[in-house]
């Protein structure tokens, strides 16, 4: 069973760098074809793609966040982590990690609960 | 980035119905559309892959259909179980765009 839980700060300053983490089990990061997402999601809205990485450390991003956005694996402890700069009040939302099920272009088949972040001073 | 129209926004229906909401691409692709179900501070659950076929353990009465640009999801006779919000999503192409969601209650 593919679980994912993601962590991190639930109140962020604006300016400051946001980093999340998503712990999880059930497949491994280092077969080929697996892949972590990151989405994130305001309220009553679709959830919006961030970030993939993929088993040999290939990366995607976003366009319009690739300069704010950094995403990187620990396989071993089984975490993917994200870090997103230069933090705004647009920002704020749920934000899930996901599996990609492999050999299906970029479906994401099992998804954390999320961490909800606020942006505030 | 292809563009995801999803219509209704919003549907009530009465127990027994069958309801239709449809996702339309705006290029075309393939049949690499999913649709997923969300219950309020849940995450979603993907409910159909290939834009017709079931995930393991969803109910037959859940039903995709479509390929190309245009894309229907059904409910043959509504359930308790199955409110909630309805997106669609393709996963064709990088960035992965979703529908702006169908929230569906019971009447």
């Amino acid at each position: 069973q593919i679980t994912l839980k993601e962590s991190g700060p639930t109140l962020v300053q604006p300016t400051q760098t946001l980093t999340l983490t998503c712990t999880f089990s059930g497949f491994s990061l280092s077969s080929p074809g697996a892949g972590v997402g990151w989405f994130r999601q305001s309220p009553g809205k679709a959830p919006e793609w961030l970030a993939l990485i993929y088993w040999d450390d290939d990366k995607r991003f976003k366009s319009s966040l690739k300069t704010r956005l950094t995403i990187s694996k620990d396989t071993s402890q089984k975490q993917v982590f994200l870090t997103l700069t230069n933090i705004q009040p647009a920002d704020a939302g749920m934000y899930h990690c996901a599996h990609r099920r492999q050999g299906f272009g970029a479906l994401f088949d099992s998804w954390g609960q999320g961490t909800l972040l606020t942006v505030s001073s | 980035d292809i563009l995801m129209t999803q219509s209704p926004s919003s549907l009530s229906a009465s127990l027994g119905d069958k309801i239709t909401i449809t996702c339309q691409a705006s290029q075309d692709i393939a049949t690499y559309l999913g649709w997923f179900r969300q219950k309020p501070g849940k995450a979603p659950e993907l409910l159909i892959h290939d834009a017709s076929k079931l995930e393991i353990g969803v109910p037959r009465r859940f039903g995709g259909s479509g390929s190309g640009t245009d894309f229907t999801f059904t409910i043959t006779s509504l359930q308790p179980d199955d409110i909630g919000t309805y997106f669609c999503q393709q996963y064709d192409t990088v960035p992965i765009t979703f529908g702006q969601g169908t929230r569906l209650d019971i009447k």
